[in-house]
């Protein structure tokens, strides 16, 4: 059990453009999660998949985000037209099923100028 | 939708001391956790207790389901124990996300 990996861990981009991030869960954990954490807040649901479908997404995902898992395993979460609002920490989390407690990875943070 | 409220939102303990951290939710739920975010942003799973009591070394949790509310105690604190502690619950019940708390934000001092 390596833990659930992100990359990159900080990333810094301008107002506008696009940018990704990567979660690597646990090898035999089937769901994986999006959580967003803004600065003082708790992190916040943005989506699920269990296995390569995606589930569930929060309203906090505009169309300006879209998350995949293509083969059940990594997943990607890719932000068009940043901006600054946008900037957080995107943490990802897996867990074995239904009910399994997610386990967390140490989170990308993003920056917006 | 649930509220989920921490209490209090900071903290500031002399090493040693002991300290009760609270958590109240508004509706009835199947699955609180709590969590240790350390200064570097990662979360650590610290109880899964959607009722009774937990005790794991220094640190131990009670959740009363049926007044809605958890309790995480901390005896001894430690300067390691600084960050923030989110309690969770899954919502709604049965289903596939966690909904925080704003947190409660430790520092140790030595």
């Amino acid at each position: 059990d390596t833990g659930v990996s992100q990359d990159p861990r900080h990333k810094i981009t301008k107002r506008g453009q696009n940018v990704t991030f990567r979660c690597d869960p646990i090898s035999e954990h089937n769901r994986l999660y999006w959580y967003r954490q803004t600065l003082g807040q708790g992190p916040e649901f943005l989506t699920y998949f269990q296995n390569e479908a995606q589930l569930e997404k929060s309203r906090l995902l505009s169309d300006r985000f879209s998350a995949e898992r293509p083969k059940g395993s990594f997943s990607t979460l890719e932000i068009q037209r940043t901006e600054q609002g946008d900037s957080a920490m995107y943490l990802c989390a897996s867990s074995l099923a239904k009910g399994g407690q997610p386990r967390f990875g140490p989170g990308t943070r993003l920056t917006v100028l | 939708g649930i509220q989920v409220e921490q209490s209090p939102p900071d903290l500031i303990l002399q090493e040693g001391a002991n300290s009760t951290l609270r958590c109240n939710f508004s509706d009835s739920v199947n699955n609180l956790q709590w969590f240790h975010q350390n200064p570097w942003g990662q979360l650590i799973n610290l109880f899964y207790i959607p009722s009774g009591t937990k005790q794991n070394g220094r640190l131990s949790a009670t959740t009363v389901a049926t007044e809605r509310y958890s309790l995480l105690y901390i005896s001894s604190s430690q300067t390691t124990d600084s960050g923030v502690y989110f309690c969770a619950v899954e919502w709604p019940p049965g289903g596939n996300k966690l909904v925080f708390g704003a947190g409660t934000i430790l520092r140790v001092k030595s």
